[in-house]
């Protein structure tokens, strides 16, 4: 089946460490996201990327890395950078063309102690 | 200001009851307008598309008033599966997708 699969579902790590979040579509989208929701809050744009090998950063890029090297492929590092990083994470994909819409994983909660 | 604001929630309503969300967005060059719904620790899927001469599905209608700069949906008849929050989506030049905070909508019996 085509779709976005992202991995793990859960994740838990210990504060100070790096973490990377698996992203894969096989969509044959050229443009990939990456957002972070927060408990009762919306979704905030980390980084996305319109082909392979260029990615633009989002609105809350910092303390975050990430690489498209495979168009069907969009990690996301979370470094130890990043102040808060508990939360949602969602990556999502999207085709060209004005009003396609994008298309979510199902996202992977990440927990940092 | 934020690029896109919705309504504050919760809206708790009763079955049956039409009630609508409005959105705002700031930058005149948007292109293309979305709203999507998210149920409970899920992602965000799909609910339609919004078009300038604005679009019926069921019992959800979207319009579109670019010279105001704001989306609407209106849903009617409400369901109790209609409970979730619902999410404005604005995309400008370069592919960026930017999401509003959400407004939750919970349907009471």
């Amino acid at each position: 089946d085509g779709g976005i699969t992202q991995s793990p579902k859960y994740l838990f790590r210990k504060e100070g460490q790096n973490v990377t979040l698996s992203c894969e579509q096989n969509l044959n989208h050229d443009a990939m996201y990456w957002y972070r929701q927060d408990p009762g809050q919306g979704l905030r744009l980390i980084y996305y990327s319109q082909i392979v090998n260029d990615f633009q950063k989002g609105d809350i890029a910092e303390g975050y890395s990430v690489s498209r090297e495979k168009k069907e492929s969009f990690p996301l590092t979370v470094t130890s950078a990043q102040k808060n990083p508990t939360a949602f994470y969602l990556c999502a994909s999207r085709g060209t063309g004005l009003g396609t819409e994008a298309f979510f994983g199902q996202g992977t909660r990440l927990t940092v102690v | 200001r934020k690029e896109v604001e919705q309504d504050p929630g919760p809206f708790n309503v009763p079955e049956g009851a039409t009630v609508a969300f409005n959105c705002t967005y700031s930058n005149s060059a948007s292109q293309s307008f979305f709203w999507y719904r998210q149920d409970c620790r899920k992602e965000p899927k799909l609910l339609m598309s919004v078009y300038s001469s604005g679009n019926e599905d069921g019992r959800f209608t979207a319009q579109l008033n670019r010279a105001s700069q704001y989306i609407s949906l209106l849903i009617r008849d409400s369901k109790l599966s209609d409970s979730a929050t619902y999410l404005c989506v604005v995309t400008r030049g370069g592919n960026k997708l930017t999401f509003g905070t959400g407004t939750q909508l919970k349907v009471e019996l």
